[in-house]
């Protein structure tokens, strides 16, 4: 078990689109299509925006959203706004009841 | 309203034991798998352990493996957490999770996390 491949931080300015990529292998990313999404605030417990891929949680706004290809799967905010800087994790399910979670990625709106 | 409660938290000695609790409310309990995830201050989130609705899997993160034990009390709606021969990178905000559904592998429920902090 390594944990998922994320950049350390990422960051573009307000209206502009980010893509965060989570590079894991066959046995998780590229073996399930159980890849999750956390956003989490400074202090508070994470929040899911992304689950299943491409899935969106009611009240998630549509300017996220989730793909994969091979082993990377990747999660792009569009029209980024101020309330969108935070911590972003992947996730994703690596078999025999197993999960797997991403270093992190710091997103700063410029 | 689900409601995930953890306690047990505090400071150890490397190479003792403690054992975290988390009370659950609001949902079915006995549908649902349950997680731990930890968090080290400043640091990343890291799956720790999770227990099919009626035990029958378990799974647990290398780092744990061997040390930690999880399990559940359904008729308490209760999760548990027992964690031996406790070591220093062990210290962390330890959540109890819920997935979405009840054969979901996202989380969308986290309780508001008890601290370990293991130190001599």
């Amino acid at each position: 078990q390594s944990a998922l491949t994320q950049p350390r931080s990422v960051s573009g300015p307000p209206g502009q689109s980010v893509t965060i990529s989570c590079t894991g292998t066959s046995s998780d990313v590229g073996g399930y299509n159980y890849v999750s999404w956390y956003q989490q605030d400074p202090g508070k417990a994470p929040k899911v925006v992304i689950y299943d891929v491409t899935k969106r949680p009611s009240g998630v706004p549509d300017r996220f959203s989730g793909s994969k290809s091979g082993n990377t799967a990747s999660l792009t905010i569009s029209g980024l706004q101020a309330e969108d800087e935070a911590d972003y994790y992947c996730c994703s399910y690596a078999g025999s009841y197993i999960w797997v979670f991403g270093g992190g990625t710091k997103l700063t709106v410029l | 309203e689900v409601q995930l409660v953890e306690s047990g938290g505090g400071l150890v000695q490397p190479g003792r034991s403690l054992r975290l609790s988390c009370a659950a409310s609001g949902f079915t309990f006995d549908d649902y798998a349950m997680h731990w995830v930890r968090q080290a201050p400043g640091k990343g989130l890291e799956w720790v352990s999770g227990i099919y609705w009626n035990s029958d899997y378990t799974g647990y993160a290398d780092s744990v493996k061997g040390r930690f034990t999880i399990s559940r009390d359904n008729a308490k709606n209760s999760l548990f957490l027992q964690m031996n021969s406790l070591r220093t990178e062990d210290t962390a905000f330890y959540y109890c999770v819920k997935p979405r559904h009840s054969s979901s592998s996202d989380f969308d429920y986290w309780g508001q996390g008890t601290l370990v902090t293991v130190s001599s």
